[in-house]
């Protein structure tokens, strides 16, 4: 069936670090992929989405669906202490369990 | 504001009370997803509503937990009789007919405490 696996947190970074998010996926459906950033006492956002295999960007961040591996990482060159938050890797598809079934979530720390 | 709206921010109920928890969506889209969020965990999905119908319950409590949206007003999450473990923020989220393309947005959530 229709899954998502992201990398297991939480994930500590220093500032200006570089960040990979993984992102795997199983899906029985043309792609529809997503990444929402919750932060701490807020509601889930949409950070960028894409679809096959178009490249993305939102506010530094990037994400590239690869049809060969089922991948969709989140990536950004250089973090800031404003980025700590929970990514979730979301998923696009038909049928039950409403239209976008969500990863676990990963929750990045960035220290100064 | 044009957004999710959900109501009330904040909810305390005592055990065994009721808990209402309203949710509108955003104009133009017509379905509408509850979830629940327990404290350091992730979404988790409840139910997933159109118009006057359930499309998938898979993730409701089978007892005390009721969803509705009817053809006018809110989407109404219904827990009976609350208990400690219901404790939890509750996201309802709601997307166009292409959800599936367009990907959901959030209402900023009921933080449910249970004294």
């Amino acid at each position: 069936g229709d899954s998502v696996t992201q990398t297991e947190g939480p994930v500590t970074l220093p500032e200006r670090a570089a960040l990979t998010l993984n992102c795997t996926y199983q899906s029985s459906y043309s792609t529809f992929l997503f990444w929402y950033v919750q932060y701490l006492n807020k509601e889930p956002e949409l950070l960028l989405k894409s679809s096959e295999n178009q490249e993305t960007d939102s506010r530094g961040f990037q994400a590239s669906p690869i049809k060969s591996d089922s991948s969709f990482h989140l990536e950004k060159p250089s973090v800031q202490l404003s980025d700590s938050a929970v990514y979730y890797c979301a998923l696009g598809i038909g049928g039950s369990q409403g239209n976008l079934i969500f990863g676990k979530g990963t929750k990045l720390s960035v220290k100064p | 504001n044009a957004g999710v709206m959900q109501n009330p921010r904040h909810l305390v109920r005592r055990r065994g009370q009721e808990a209402r928890l309203r949710c509108s969506p955003m104009k133009g889209h017509s379905h509408v997803y509850w979830y629940r969020q327990l404290p350091e965990e992730g979404l988790k999905f409840m139910v997933y509503l159109q118009k006057e119908n359930i499309i998938d319950e898979s993730g409701m409590p089978k007892e005390r937990f009721s969803a509705e949206f009817p053809k006018e007003g809110p989407s109404i999450l219904r827990i009976q009789q609350v208990v400690r473990g219901d404790s939890a923020a509750y996201f309802c989220a709601s997307s166009p007919e292409t959800g599936r393309s367009y990907g959901y947005t959030f209402g900023s959530g009921t933080r449910l405490t249970v004294v």
